[in-house]
């Protein structure tokens, strides 16, 4: 099993600052890694796959890096909507599929 | 658009089985590349797959829940279900349903959850 390790687990950061949150694979994954976005209620919403690429309606503040085993989630300028949990997710070897625990972005 | 609805029981006894369906609508469940997934998570916790499948009927299940879950599809329905057998607190969750757009994918659609409470 590819064990994914977030973090911090929590990331305080004031509106219109930068925002970097980490993902590390046990063990390369490619560039088979996505990044979730889940607000309170809501079901997780997929926000950068294939480690770089923005999934539809995402806003250009977003930008994923990373291959192999170390990965990272820029949000360039946070928003007040963007405050919320980010989980990352390897889909390059499974079963199981299996995601980060989660860095919530908080405001400072 | 794709749309992914769970349904089920939100309560459930300890030692029983877990049912819930997902219905999709927007697009069909077979053909194409798609594999239909459930994923769960705990109150106040992260997220962990459970189980994927291929409208052929071919299946994916986590190996620690492996023992304890079985995953279907309906293709006439458009629906695919989860069953979790030998239920415990510890399968108190919020259950999603999700697509992802194919076996090496991330899951691109999701359902809104629902809350499933085991308990007596």
């Amino acid at each position: 099993e590819i064990v994914m390790t977030q973090s911090p687990a929590t990331l305080s950061v004031s509106p219109g600052e930068r925002a970097t949150l980490s993902c590390r694979a046990s063990q390369s994954v490619g560039s088979s890694l996505a990044w979730y976005q889940q607000k309170p209620g809501q079901a997780p919403r997929l926000v950068i796959y294939a480690a770089s690429t923005r999934a539809t309606d995402i806003p250009a503040r977003f930008s994923g890096s990373g291959s192999g085993t170390e990965f990272t989630l820029t949000i360039s300028s946070l928003q007040s909507e963007d405050f919320a949990v980010y989980y990352c997710q390897q889909y390059n070897s499974w079963p199981p599929l299996t995601f980060g625990g989660g860095t919530k972005v908080e405001i400072k | 658009q794709v749309q992914l609805q769970e349904s089920g029981p939100g309560l459930v006894k300890p030692s029983e089985t877990l049912s819930l369906t997902c219905t999709v609508s927007g697009g069909s469940i077979s053909g194409s590349t798609y594999y239909w997934g459930w994923i769960r998570q705990p109150p106040g916790g992260g997220l962990e797959w459970i189980a994927s499948v291929y409208y052929t009927g071919s299946t994916y299940y986590n190996p620690p829940l492996k023992s304890r879950v079985a995953i279907s599809v309906d293709t006439s329905k458009n629906q695919f279900s989860l069953r979790l057998s030998s239920v415990t607190a510890a399968d108190t969750a919020i259950y999603f349903c999700a697509r992802a757009g194919g076996g090496y994918d991330p899951f691109d659609y999701w359902g809104l959850g629902t809350l499933v409470t085991v308990s007596s």
